[in-house]
């Protein structure tokens, strides 16, 4: 059973530093999307790839956040200072093309807290 | 800004009981509408989704019912079961961006 894979489930750090968060896509699948999911804004998109070319970026906070992907196989988010407000759960999804012709499939998620 | 707006945050029904979900949207560029089911400790899953050409789409106990022109759609669960009990999101999607906008979800208690 194909899965996105994302590490570490669970992050706790201090404000300042640095965090990355990891994403296996499911093998095929040609686009990636981090959200960023609280209690107050629900599921919000950071950023998304087609083909490991960044798309969008806009959801962002740009001067502390950024996303990669140096390969098919891995995803990356950074955030570089944290800040407590960055406490969250993050998820990464994957997909086939377009919404229409697959639906996204979700990671479990990596809960991150900064204290 | 919202763009997906989702109502209520929160509901508790009885087991059988008919909780409907309601969500409404302003950018009628958006073409597709999904929604996704989400356990505690899991990502989100689709459980249905519709495109605006349609009234109606039922898969199951699960119905999404869409009026195009109050640019609203709701779901509906048939004969609700603890089992339910989750958080719901509606989302749409636009098909020239390729972003799936989330609304804020909807947390669903079934209780026996």
């Amino acid at each position: 059973d194909a899965r996105v894979t994302q590490t570490p489930r669970h992050k706790v750090t201090e404000m300042g530093q640095e965090v990355t968060m990891r994403c296996q896509p499911i093998l095929g699948h040609n686009t990636v999307f981090w959200y960023r999911q609280t209690m107050m804004q629900g599921l919000e998109l950071l950023a998304y790839f087609r083909n490991r070319a960044p798309l969008d970026d806009s959801g962002m906070p740009k001067d502390r956040f950024s996303a990669e992907m140096p390969d098919a196989t891995l995803a990356t988010l950074k955030i570089q200072p944290s800040e407590p407000r960055d406490s969250a759960v993050y998820f990464c999804a994957s997909g086939r093309g377009t919404a229409y012709n697959s639906p996204l499939h979700f990671g479990n998620g990596t809960r991150l807290t900064v204290t | 800004q919202q763009q997906v707006k989702q109502s209520p945050q929160s509901l508790i029904v009885q087991k059988g009981g008919i909780p409907i979900i309601n969500c409404a949207y302003e950018n009628t560029a958006f073409d597709y509408f999904p929604w996704y089911q989400q356990f505690p400790g899991k990502g989100p899953a689709l459980l249905i989704a519709i495109r605006p050409d349609v009234s109606e789409k039922k898969e199951g106990r699960f119905t999404i019912s869409f009026n195009k022109s109050a640019k609203q759609f709701s779901l509906h669960i048939m004969d609700s079961q603890p089992g339910d009990s989750a958080t719901y999101f509606c989302a749409a999607y636009q098909d020239n961006t390729d972003k799936l906008i989330f609304g804020t979800g909807t947390r669903l208690q079934v209780f026996p």
